[in-house]
């Protein structure tokens, strides 16, 4: 079963524009991660946040994690079509390191 | 650094048979992961070796199988394939596999026929 789960499934926006994805999950955490996968691929690692973190950034990449609400989001900053690509959160948890993950946010950037 | 590499990228079997997939990691990873991914059912964990032993297993059926070289290179093995089976299998290596980030392959496409 998932652990994350991201929210919207879908999402589709203009380039320059903002892009927000959310995750929630079910059980405390140790860490919670992000990945991309563009289509066909395999998944790149874009950014880890611990659960005693509040806001990680990394270039055009925010990821928030509020642990109290069991809840992550990731915010891309002005947006490129390059950014087109599913995007998965994946939680440990439960008594296990292994990541779990949810079943992604599909992000569609137009030119 | 080279990246994780899968081999092969594509294969088309039968049901009934049985397939071997390889994955050779990162240089100096030590944990090799492998996950199913299906539109249906997302991306579910099927095990994780570390240093030539199983360390993780997900549920997955007995058919399901694998192991670790010396080298770090992991096989991954589907007997009796059914129609299921057909989906994308990633491997993920990573240095310690403890919350470590995982660098995935980009996967074999197996479809059952």
């Amino acid at each position: 079963s998932q652990q994350g789960e991201e929210d919207p499934q879908a999402l589709s926006i203009q380039e320059g524009e903002n892009a927000t994805m959310n995750c929630s999950y079910k059980t405390s955490i140790n860490n919670l991660q992000w990945y991309r996968q563009n289509s066909g691929r395999g998944l790149v690692h874009l950014i880890l946040i611990r659960s005693n973190e509040r806001e990680k950034h990394s270039g055009r990449l925010r990821v928030t994690l509020d642990t109290s609400k069991k809840s992550s989001s990731l915010l891309i900053t002005a947006s490129r079509a390059a950014d087109t690509a599913s995007y998965f959160c994946a939680t440990d948890g439960g008594g296990s390191y292994i990541p779990t993950f949810g079943r992604g946010t599909s992000l569609i950037v137009h030119p | 650094k080279a990246g994780v590499t899968q081999t092969p990228r594509y294969l088309i079997k039968t049901r009934g048979q049985q397939v071997t997939l390889s994955c050779s990691p990162i240089s100096g990873h030590r944990s090799v992961s492998w996950y199913q991914q299906t539109p249906g059912q997302g991306l579910q964990f099927l095990f994780e070796y570390f240093s030539e032993t199983q360390r993780n297993k997900g549920n997955f059926p007995g058919r399901f199988s694998g192991r670790q070289f010396s080298n770090s290179r992991s096989e991954m093995n589907v007997s009796t394939l059914e129609l299921g089976d057909s989906a994308l299998y990633l491997c993920a290596s990573s240095s310690q596999g403890n919350n470590s980030p995982l660098h995935f392959g980009n996967g074999t496409r197996l479809t059952v026929t």
